[in-house]
């Protein structure tokens, strides 16, 4: 059982190169997420997918898009990559049952750096 | 605006030296608090899911427990292998799916 499954797991990129994470679960979960994590910021929501078809902006939307593929698939662009986003980027899922919290299942992370 | 303050940034302990972290919360209405445990270069990994003040849950040598501001990760009688990076995180009421994190408490655990 992979869990979710995130590539590729480390990148370098050029100012202005465009690339595509992806992420992949295995667990039929409902909802998933793009997070960054920087040195002394902590985790912050890029993007969410409540449920298949769905997308919403999440702290810091800005310079990414989204695509939710299908229930099981979820990537993360950047269209013209800056220093700034250099950054650790996290997929997440969890089940997203109406009226629960549930816990999130998190990636191996995605560590990309833009010269 | 949820907010998360996780306290100390960081935590050396030597084995067996039982300690506690700290985790401040701001929600309007909270649905869940969650803990995580982060190695490096790893994702973040779930420990405990809390719901209301007075609940505790155990697991190991962890134990987190909440009340209506604050929640504490006790570690009792700590082993190298529980250091790692501790992530506090809080839903609102307001929220179906966003979490918002704390910066995380970087526990060292000397043998």
């Amino acid at each position: 059982n992979a869990g979710v499954t995130q590539t590729p797991k480390f990148q370098v990129l050029k100012t202005g190169q465009s690339m595509t994470l992806q992420c992949a679960q295995d667990m039929n979960h409902n909802s998933m997420y793009w997070y960054r994590q920087d040195p002394g910021m902590g985790l912050r929501l890029i993007y969410y997918s409540a449920s298949e078809g769905t997308t919403d902006k999440g702290e810091v939307p800005n310079g990414y898009n989204v695509s939710r593929l299908n229930k099981r698939e979820f990537s993360l662009r950047l269209e013209s990559a800056a220093p700034s986003q250099t950054s650790v980027y996290f997929c997440a899922s969890r089940t997203g049952l109406a009226g629960g919290a549930g816990e999130l299942f998190f990636g191996e992370g995605s560590r990309l750096t833009v010269l | 605006e949820d907010q998360v303050t996780q306290s100390p940034e960081a935590l050396r302990l030597q084995e067996g030296e039982s300690s506690s972290l700290n985790c401040s919360y701001t929600v309007s209405g909270l649905r869940g608090l969650f803990w995580y445990r982060q190695d490096p270069g790893k994702g973040p990994e779930f420990l405990f899911t809390l719901y209301s003040a007075g609940e505790e849950k155990e697991k190991e040598r962890l134990k987190a427990t909440l009340t209506k501001k604050e929640s504490f990760l006790h570690i009792t009688a700590p082993k190298p292998e529980d250091s790692a990076t501790y992530l506090c995180a809080v839903q609102s009421g307001g929220s179906n799916y966003k979490l918002t994190f704390g910066k995380g408490t970087l526990l060292t655990v000397n043998p």
